[in-house]
C-alpha cells in the first residue's frame, strides 16, 4: 500500500514551459486536492475533486489545470510556468466525509 | 484575506513542558477544525480534529480547545517530546463533509528543546 504518491520530487522549469505534477493514491479516496506551500503563507488550496469527472477551483487555481479521469490518479498542469510558481506541491486525498488526509511527500518545483 | 490565522510562527519549550499552539478564525461558517504535523522533507499528517459541536478534544498527549465565540482554537501538547518538533498548521471546513475542501493556516514551527 504506498498512499499517495508524488513524482517527481523534484523539478526546474524554465519561464514560460509547461509541465505535469503527477499524483497517484492506491487507497480508493474519492476526494483528492492539490496544495502549494510558501515561506509564511502556509498551505493553499489550488484545486480540488470530489471524484472522477469532477473537479473545482480553490483558493490560488490560477495558471494550474486538473483533471480527473480515474479515482487513483489527480494530475496538476501548470500551463506556463511563472517565477511565482516556486514552490512546494502537495498532493492529498481522503474518503469522502474524511477529513484526515493522507498527503504526498511533496514536489519542490523551482521556476527560473 | 487569510481565513485561518496561526500568529506565532515559532514556538520553542523545554521537554516535558506544555506546548501551547494557537489558531484563530475569521469565517464563522467553519463547522470542523483540525491540526496536522509536518516533518521537514515530508507531507503533513492528521493529528487531532474537533467539530463545532464540542469544546474539547482529546487524543493522548495531544487536546485541542475550541472556543466559538472567540473564533479561537488551540492545540496543547503534554509532555511535549523532542520528537514533537515539527511544523503544525491548524485547518478548518465549512462543506459540512460535503467536499472536503479544508483551508489551512500559516503554520507554527514547534522546537522541543531538550
Amino acid at each position: 500500500n504506498a498512499g499517495v504518491t508524488q513524482t517527481p520530487k523534484f523539478q526546474v522549469l524554465k519561464t514560460g514551459q509547461s509541465m505535469t505534477l503527477q499524483c497517484a493514491q492506491d487507497m480508493n479516496h474519492e476526494y483528492m486536492s492539490w496544495y502549494r506551500q510558501d515561506p509564511g503563507m502556509g498551505l493553499r488550496l489550488i484545486h480540488y475533486s470530489v471524484g472522477a469527472g469532477i473537479t473545482d477551483q480553490g483558493e490560488v487555481p490560477n495558471g494550474y489545470n486538473v483533471s480527473r479521469s480515474t479515482t487513483e490518479d489527480f494530475p496538476l498542469r501548470l500551463l506556463s510556468a511563472a517565477p511565482s510558481q516556486t514552490s512546494v506541491y502537495f498532493c492529498a486525498s481522503s474518503p469522502q466525509g474524511d477529513y484526515g488526509y493522507t498527503f504526498g511527500s511533496g514536489t519542490r518545483l523551482t521556476v527560473v | 484575506d487569510q481565513q485561518v490565522k496561526q500568529n506565532s510562527p515559532s514556538l520553542s519549550v523545554q521537554e516535558g513542558r506544555i506546548s501551547i499552539l494557537n489558531c484563530d478564525y475569521t469565517n464563522s461558517m467553519f463547522d470542523y477544525f483540525l491540526w496536522y504535523k509536518k516533518y521537514p522533507a515530508e507531507g503533513p499528517t492528521f493529528l487531532i480534529s474537533i467539530s463545532s459541536i464540542k469544546d474539547k478534544n482529546e487524543d493522548g498527549r495531544f487536546t485541542v480547545f475550541l472556543n466559538k465565540s472567540a473564533k479561537h482554537l488551540s492545540l496543547h501538547i503534554v509532555p511535549s517530546q523532542p520528537g514533537d518538533s515539527a511544523v503544525y498548521f491548524c485547518a478548518a471546513s465549512d462543506s459540512g463533509g460535503a467536499t472536503n475542501k479544508l483551508i489551512f493556516g500559516t503554520g507554527t514551527l514547534l522546537a522541543v528543546q531538550p
